[in-house]
């Protein structure tokens, strides 16, 4: 398998415009999940999907995220209007099967940066 | 809540020592602790995991870790450090208090020296 797969890999952009993530988890893995890492934070959970249905969206730090599952293998991370803070690494993670204790797989991460 | 503190930020190491990971967990159930290791500019990867079976657990890369209840801590420990090892690692904890979601620690940056 070739892992999680995340596009793109880098993104510079301006303040106010849209962004937008894209994530492919592992085949057969019903668990998805976007985080975010700064400096300031460190890894930030921001919502989670089982199933393609979202669970906990409680990370999301504002109304100007969203994201989206339509099928098991592909996500969506969007940002609209994208200010200067929201710099920083997202990735995505998957796994398979209830238990969160499961080891979750990690994308290589999408390094934002808006000026 | 649970809760984990990484008690160092960075720590060095020359290579062949051994190298020692501090991380202390709050929780108020029978915890689910982890261990990832995150390269530069690369994803995280698991390197072990402790779900209440034996309390020391060893993992990939030749680490271990030990759950310690009485002293809340599950601290990362490898005999000899390799320069492949220098990244960051991060304590994680699975908050099973309603939320069922990973909490992570701050990270510890291992440098390893020739």
């Amino acid at each position: 398998d070739a892992g999680v797969i995340q596009s793109p890999r880098h993104e510079v952009t301006e303040m106010g415009q849209e962004v937008t993530l894209r994530c492919k988890p592992i085949s057969g893995h019903d668990y998805l999940f976007w985080y975010r890492q700064t400096m300031m934070r460190g890894l930030e959970l921001l919502i989670y999907f089982n199933n393609n249905v979202p669970i906990d969206d409680s990370g999301m730090p504002e109304d100007r995220f969203s994201a989206k599952m339509p099928n098991a293998s592909f996500s969506t991370l969007k940002i609209q209007p994208s200010e200067p803070r929201d710099s920083a690494v997202y990735f995505c993670a998957s796994t398979r099967g209830l238990a969160l204790v499961n080891e979750q797989f990690f994308g290589p991460g999408t390094r934002l940066t808006v000026l | 809540a649970q809760s984990v503190t990484q008690l160092d930020s960075h720590v060095s190491v020359s290579e062949g020592t051994p190298v020692l990971l501090r991380c202390n967990y709050s929780s108020s159930y029978s915890p689910s602790l982890f261990w990832y290791v995150q390269h530069p500019n690369k994803g995280l990867q698991l390197l072990l995991k402790y779900t209440s079976a034996a309390t020391l657990v060893k993992g990939i890369n030749g680490f271990e870790a030990e759950f310690k209840k009485s002293e809340t801590s599950f601290h990362l420990t490898k005999p000899s450090a390799h320069m492949s090892d220098a990244a960051e690692y991060f304590c994680v904890v699975w908050d099973s208090g309603g939320y069922n979601k990973l909490i992570f620690g701050a990270g510890t940056r291992l440098a390893v020296h020739p």
